[in-house]
């Protein structure tokens, strides 16, 4: 069965300090996606980042960057430089490939907390 | 306009009651779909339609139904809510398979939250 694992429920950091949302997924597929959705105070979900399996390079979007490693099942996500407005909660979630679409399976979130 | 809108965004109701949460889009998506957030759990599946003459149940469909009323249109129906039907209810669209973005990436309304007392 598909797991996504998000150990941190709550992580707070001070403004400026960089931190990483662990995410751990379990399949038994070979070709899977991998994403990661954030949620804000003010409760939509927007999507950031997908990845597919075959493509393990690390991605980085401005001060946000994605570590894929097939080997430790993990996809983490760092921000560098922690500003307020990162405040939310951030979902990782697993779909397979062939999959009917859409049904992803979500971890449980972590709430990060930055604080000025 | 939101890409998806879902009504109401907020209500209270009793135990026993019938609750409908709506759900329009205008992202011409075939796919649409229904996910509950519980504080701890994450997103998890109720329902999901890929087009209008195809309706599946989730991991978590019981209690619930589904009518998909036209390609932009999804509903969702409590037929008697009890209090730990108590969530954030979210409605979700995506492009089929062949579309740029893949069948998985998902485009999300701003959540119904549901209180039943």
């Amino acid at each position: 069965a598909q797991k996504v694992t998000q150990a941190q429920t709550e992580i707070s950091v001070v403004e400026k300090e960089d931190v990483t949302l662990d995410c751990v997924y379990e399949t038994r597929d070979t070709t899977y996606y991998l994403f990661w959705y954030k949620q804000p105070p003010s409760g939509e979900l927007v999507f950031l980042i997908r990845r597919n399996s075959f493509d393990e390079q690390n991605e980085i979007s401005g001060r946000y960057s994605w570590n894929f490693q097939k080997s430790t099942s993990s996809f983490n996500f760092t921000i560098t430089a922690s500003q307020v407005v990162d405040s939310a909660v951030y979902f990782c979630a697993l779909s397979d490939v062939y999959n009917q679409g859409g049904k992803l399976i979500f971890g449980q979130g972590t709430e990060l907390s930055v604080k000025p | 306009d939101a890409d998806v809108t879902q009504t109401p965004r907020n209500r209270i109701t009793k135990t026993g009651k019938r609750i409908m949460l709506e759900c329009s889009q205008t992202k011409g998506h075939d796919r649409m779909y229904w996910y509950r957030q519980d504080p701890g759990l994450g997103l998890r599946l109720i329902y999901y339609s890929f087009d209008v003459k195809d309706i599946n149940k989730g991991e978590i469909s019981d209690g619930y139904s589904v009518s998909r009323q036209a390609q932009a249109k999804f509903s969702l129906s409590l037929e008697s809510a009890i209090p730990n039907q108590t969530a954030l209810y979210f409605c979700a669209t995506s492009e089929g398979a062949g579309g740029p973005s893949g069948a998985n990436v998902l485009t999300f309304g701003a959540g119904s939250r549901l209180t039943v007392l």
